[in-house]
C-alpha cells in the first residue's frame, strides 16, 4: 500500500526556516517524480516543487525558487522540503505528492498534509 | 491570477449531468493532458481523471474530455458524495512549471 506521511509542520516566526519531511513507502521510488503541493487556508491549491528520483531533476515555480529546497534521503525513504525566509503567505497546509507521469503530471496519490502556520 | 481558468462553483441535484469546465491555452491544455482532483471538506485531494482516463477506483459516472484549451470533467448522474472541491491541473511549458485551477465547488442540491 502507497503511504505518504508528511510531518514538520506547526508555528515559525516570519524569517524563520522549517524543514518539512514526507516519510514514503509502498512503492519503489525510481518509477516516480515527488511533488510537495500547498494550499492557504480556504484557498486553492499551488505547485511547491518537484524532485524526479532518477535523473535528480529539480524544478520550482518562479515565486518560491531560491527560498525553498527539496531533496531525498534514499536511505530513509524521504522526501524533504526546507523553508527558508518564511513569509506570512506561505501558511499552508503541505502535501506530499507522487507523479506517475512528471509531464504532465498525473498526482495519483496524496499524503494527508502538514500545516505551517507562518506567524509572529 | 490562475493559468488555468475554472467556475469559482456549480450546483446540481442528484442524477443532473453536469460538467466541469478547466479553460488554459496552447501552452497547457492545448499540449499536455489533464489530470482532475477532488478534494472534500479539505481533507486530501484525491485523484479522479488523468486525461480521459478514470483513476481507480472512481466510478463511471465520471468522464473528462478535452477541445482545444479547454479541459472538461463531466458528472452523469450527479449523487450527493459527488459534493466536493474539484481542480483540474497540467504542466505550462511556457512557465516549465505544474499549473492548477483556482478549483470549483460542487454543490449537490
Amino acid at each position: 500500500e502507497v503511504q505518504l506521511v508528511e510531518s514538520g509542520g506547526g508555528l515559525v516566526q516570519p524569517g524563520r526556516s522549517l524543514r518539512l519531511s514526507c516519510a514514503m513507502s509502498g512503492f519503489s521510488f525510481d518509477d516516480y517524480t515527488m511533488h510537495w503541493v500547498r494550499q492557504p487556508p480556504g484557498k486553492g491549491l499551488e505547485w511547491v516543487s518537484s524532485l524526479n528520483w532518477v535523473s535528480g531533476h529539480i524544478l520550482y515555480p518562479d515565486s518560491m525558487e531560491g527560498r525553498f529546497t527539496i531533496s531525498r534521503d534514499d536511505a530513509k525513504k524521504s522526501l524533504h522540503l526546507d523553508m527558508n525566509s518564511v513569509r506570512i503567505e506561505d501558511t499552508a497546509l503541505y502535501f506530499c505528492v507522487r507523479d506517475s507521469s512528471t509531464n504532465p503530471p498525473n498526482f495519483d496519490y496524496w499524503g494527508r498534509g502538514t500545516l505551517v502556520t507562518v506567524s509572529s | 491570477q490562475s493559468a488555468l481558468t475554472q467556475e469559482v462553483s456549480v450546483s446540481g441535484t442528484v442524477g443532473q449531468k453536469v460538467t466541469l469546465s478547466c479553460r488554459g491555452s496552447s501552452s497547457n491544455i492545448g499540449t499536455y493532458a489533464v489530470g482532475w482532483y477532488q478534494q472534500v471538506s479539505h481533507g486530501a485531494p484525491k485523484t479522479v481523471m488523468f486525461g480521459d482516463i478514470l483513476a481507480s477506483g472512481i466510478p463511471d459516472r465520471f468522464s473528462g474530455s478535452t477541445s482545444g484549451t479547454t479541459a472538461s470533467l463531466t458528472i452523469s448522474g450527479l449523487q450527493p458524495e459527488d459534493e466536493a472541491d474539484y481542480y483540474c491541473s497540467t504542466w505550462d511549458s511556457r512557465l516549465s512549471g505544474v499549473v492548477f485551477g483556482g478549483g470549483t465547488k460542487l454543490t449537490v442540491l
